[in-house]
């Protein structure tokens, strides 16, 4: 969707380094998600923001942090990435009519 | 929290043949039921989505139905043609952050 981007959309890392993924979006949009997307489990939220510097965890939050220091960008941290993070990585914003919407996604591989 | 139970996780059809998508959720606060559709190395997107208000809503091969008593809704797609195939994802929630299910890949087969 043009307007929320994800960066990187593919990154490659080893374990025990830290990660920034971002998600800038251009909607105005209030609240923001992270979800992680794993086969067989299909969508869990780790994080969402309703507001700036107003953040919750979701129910896979742990190991994972988030800051939201502007309406348009909202960053999530692997503090020290382990390999259980290998994921796809998908933001998202809601708006005030018609529930989410999600960026395209980033692959994350953690070796 | 809410658990969004989906089935079946796989379906394959013939084309023109109608396709149905189930799900449960287990929270009776959950007032919003929107069905994602996904297509390979995209996000999700929003495909039709229903409030509790409502039993029942269509938008043109595609209708959805909300048993509130049952804690039951379910994704209708009619005439399916090859373009449908992608993974489904139906969702629940009040207010913000839905949960969802573990999604159905859908094959449409001409």
């Amino acid at each position: 969707d043009a307007g929320i981007t994800q960066s990187p959309r593919h990154k490659v890392t080893e374990t025990g380094t830290p990660v920034t993924l971002r998600c800038h979006q251009t909607e105005n949009h209030r609240y923001m998600y992270w979800y992680r997307q794993d086969p067989g489990h299909g969508l869990r939220l780790i994080h969402y923001s309703y507001g700036v510097k107003d953040t919750d965890k979701g129910e896979v939050s742990d190991g994972y942090s988030v800051s939201r220091s502007k309406t348009e960008d909202f960053l999530l941290t692997l503090e020290s990435a382990t390999s259980s993070q290998t994921s796809v990585y998908f933001c998202a914003t809601e708006g005030t009519s018609r529930g989410y919407t999600f960026g395209s996604g980033t692959r994350l591989t953690v070796v | 929290g809410e658990n969004v139970e989906q089935h079946p996780s796989t379906l394959s059809v013939q084309e023109g043949d109608s396709a149905v998508i189930k799900c449960t959720y287990s929270d009776s606060a959950s007032n919003y039921f929107p069905w994602y559709k996904q297509e390979l190395g995209k996000g999700p997107q929003l495909i039709i989505d229903i409030r509790s208000n409502v039993g029942e809503k269509k938008d043109q091969r595609i209708a959805v139905t909300l048993n509130k008593t049952a804690k039951h809704f379910s994704l209708h797609i009619t005439e399916t043609q090859p373009e449908d195939s992608a993974v489904y994802f139906c969702a629940a929630g009040s207010g913000y952050a839905l949960n969802f299910g573990k999604g159905t890949s859908l094959l449409v087969t001409p």
